[in-house]
């Protein structure tokens, strides 16, 4: 299986960027998920990566180093709906599995 | 696109009832769907995955006769919480994999049901 790492909680200001880092340990990665999950909502997906490198998209931003088993997604101009739970989720396919296991989240607050 | 909705959004029952809920995809086509149960403050849990036309996969530790999962078609999973008791009371997410195009390794979540048994 998976040992996912996230902090559990992080405090930012409006308008400030923020970097939420993700650690993993897995013996046949296949992808890491970035989800946003509002308080009592279902999570929403932010970004995808399978491949070393930044993607960009808008505001957010997500970070792969598979060598490292590390991850980050960057929220840049920070506003206050970003304030959120932020789950990192790996896909390791030894045993055929191609379900992603989710970490514990991070709960982000923005405050003004 | 890749909208999933779930019914009902929340439930109030009383112990020893069932209880349904429902997940659809609407504007897209799921072989695989997946039921999750998160408590407050905690990570999603996987419970089993709902394969069209065939029995879900159940996690372990999952009661597959206490929980009762139904993919009849492309579009819709059910899970049945049977006999469900105080300690069942949670929300429940369903997620759905596109079976085609261009997104068939993302999973798009429903909206949750939040269970509580009395």
């Amino acid at each position: 299986g998976q040992n996912i790492d996230q902090p559990t909680e992080m405090t930012a200001t409006e308008g400030a960027i923020v970097q939420i880092n993700c650690t993993y340990q897995t013996s046949g990665f296949n992808g890491l998920f970035w989800y946003q999950q509002h308080a009592g909502e279902a999570p929403t997906f932010l970004s995808y990566n399978v491949l070393d490198g930044l993607e960009e998209k808008g505001r957010f931003s997500s970070f792969l180093s598979r060598s490292k088993g590390y991850s980050y997604l960057l929220l840049k101009e920070l506003q206050m709906k970003d304030s959120a739970s932020y789950l990192c989720a790996v896909r390791d396919i030894t045993g055929g599995s191609y379900i992603p296991t989710f970490g514990r989240g991070t709960s982000l607050i923005v405050h003004p | 696109g890749a909208v999933v909705s779930q019914h009902p959004s929340w439930v109030i029952c009383k112990s020893g009832t069932s209880v349904k809920i429902e997940c659809r995809s609407l504007d897209f086509q799921a072989t695989t769907m997946f039921w999750y149960r998160q408590f407050p403050k905690q990570s999603l849990m996987l419970m089993a995955t709902s394969n069209e036309g065939s029995k879900a996969t159940y996690e372990q530790g999952v009661e597959k006769d206490k929980f009762l999962i139904n993919h009849a078609s492309l579009t819709l999973s059910t899970l049945t919480v049977t006999s469900a008791h105080p300690e069942d009371s949670s929300f429940y997410i369903c997620s759905a994999r596109p079976s085609r195009g261009a997104h068939t390794d993302t999973q798009y979540f429903g909206p949750g049901t939040r269970l509580t048994v009395l």
